[in-house]
């Protein structure tokens, strides 16, 4: 039982170069984010997306892109990397039971530093 | 390992004790809350959960206690384990229709043998 799997795990990147974070789910859930993590934070929302085919902007949305093509893949994109994005950058799945929420689940994260 | 939060508030507890977390959420009109685990270098992980319509919710060895009239939500942990060590910190749900959860930055749990 997958859940939310992230790659990579781990990535270092120079500034002002590109790169793909890939988020794939195998629970069938309608709800997909992005979030990072940063040292004395809570976690931030990034974009987020409601269904294939659908993005949004979170808290934090500035230097990404996202794309949310197939149902189960939600993609992060950095178009020209900054250090200020070395970050821990998780992505989560969810769904809804009627009209009621149901938990996040997420994934074990990359880990990016851009230097 | 990797820290995931520097400066987090630390609760130290022994093997076998009970452990209570606290957490203070800021929207009265928030409806579902979570609590989460993080271990080093992992991803967070779902404990429980509970829904503005419940003041108390039990899983196995965790209990949720919910006070909506102060904003203050606890984890209670039975008979802490050294497995238990993480990062634990609460979510709230600040939507009524699609979820958008606002973290917190979260508590330090250590279980000394």
């Amino acid at each position: 039982n997958a859940g939310v799997t992230q790659t990579p795990k781990f990535r270092v990147l120079k500034t002002g170069q590109s790169m793909t974070l890939l988020c794939a789910q195998d629970m069938n859930h309608e709800y997909m984010y992005w979030y990072r993590q940063d040292p004395g934070m809570g976690l931030r929302l990034i974009h987020y997306s409601v269904g294939e085919g659908t993005t949004a902007k979170g808290e934090v949305p500035d230097g990404y892109n996202v794309s949310r093509l197939k149902k189960q893949n939600f993609l992060l994109g950095l178009e020209s990397a900054a250090p200020s994005q070395t970050s821990v950058y998780f992505c989560a799945s969810s769904n809804r039971t009627g009209d009621l929420n149901q938990p996040q689940h997420f994934g074990d994260g990359t880990r990016l530093s851009i230097l | 390992g990797e820290s995931v939060g520097l400066h987090l508030p630390t609760l130290s507890v022994q093997e076998g004790d009970n452990s209570i977390i606290n957490c203070a959420y800021s929207n009265s009109a928030s409806d579902y809350f979570i609590w989460y685990k993080q271990e080093s270098g992992k991803g967070p992980q779902f404990i429980i959960d509970i829904r503005s319509n419940m003041d108390k919710r039990q899983g196995q060895r965790v209990t949720v206690l919910l006070n909506k009239t102060v904003k203050h939500l606890s984890l209670q942990i039975a008979a802490t384990q050294p497995g238990d060590s993480a990062v634990y910190f609460c979510a709230e749900n600040m939507n009524t229709g699609f979820q958008k959860l606002v973290f917190g930055t979260g508590t330090r749990l250590l279980v000394s043998p």
